[in-house]
């Protein structure tokens, strides 16, 4: 089957440094990795995408890199801000129009 | 604005009486699903409907019931609940390539 690792539960870092949160897949490379933000209680929000063939992404604050060799997406919040804290879920499509996600990191940032 | 509506959001029931969760989306989506979330074990898939009339088992089907009458709705049902399946549920519908999925507030179930 097509797993997507999150291998942090937590990650706990100081207002204004930068984030960095992995996410490891096994078998063959996706066609796209996302990464997705939950707020406790709340359901996940789409943030990022990114294809096979796009070795990064940005949105504002945010980064996304996909590494084939590796086998893994890094996601990154730079200056980060304690609205960011939250839990943030990698997910692969699974080939079939469906997502397999991550069990999620759960960043904590500090003032 | 674009949504996907679940309700109930709290749910408490009891071993083996049937309940609905519905689920309902303004986007004009082909593509929903159910998923279930429990601590350490992540988002579950249990169906996916393509389009109207078209469903099938997700990665965690069992006990699980749902139908795709319209093209907006999506209920999930359970026809004999047992407390096992105590957990937080999202709807999701997805773009038009079934890439993001766009969730619902999900919805607390508790089977006592």
């Amino acid at each position: 089957s097509q797993k997507i690792e999150q291998n942090s539960e937590a990650l706990n870092i100081q207002e204004g440094k930068t984030a960095t949160l992995t996410c490891n897949y096994t078998n063959y490379s996706p066609a796209y990795l996302q990464w997705y933000r939950q707020d406790p209680g709340r359901g996940p929000v789409f943030l990022l995408l990114i294809r096979e063939n796009e070795k990064e992404k940005r949105k504002e604050r945010l980064k996304v890199t996909f590494d084939t060799t590796l086998k893994q997406s890094l996601f990154h919040i730079t200056a980060s801000q304690p609205a960011d804290s939250a839990t943030y879920l990698c997910a692969r499509d699974t080939g079939r129009r469906a997502l397999t996600f991550g069990s999620g990191t759960r960043l904590q940032v500090q003032p | 604005e674009a949504q996907v509506t679940q309700n109930p959001r709290y749910l408490i029931t009891v071993t083996g009486k049937k309940l609905t969760v519905t689920c309902s989306q303004n986007m004009n989506h082909e593509y929903m699903s159910w998923y279930r979330q429990d601590p350490g074990l992540g988002l579950r898939q249990i169906y996916y409907s393509m389009n109207v009339e078209v469903t099938d088992k997700g990665d965690v089907p069992e006990g699980y019931k749902v139908s795709r009458k319209e093209k907006r709705n999506f209920p999930l049902i359970l026809e004999s609940p047992s407390p096992n399946q105590t957990s937080l549920y999202f709807c999701a519908s997805s773009s038009p390539r079934g890439q993001t999925a766009f969730f619902g507030q999900g919805t607390r179930l508790t089977v006592v």
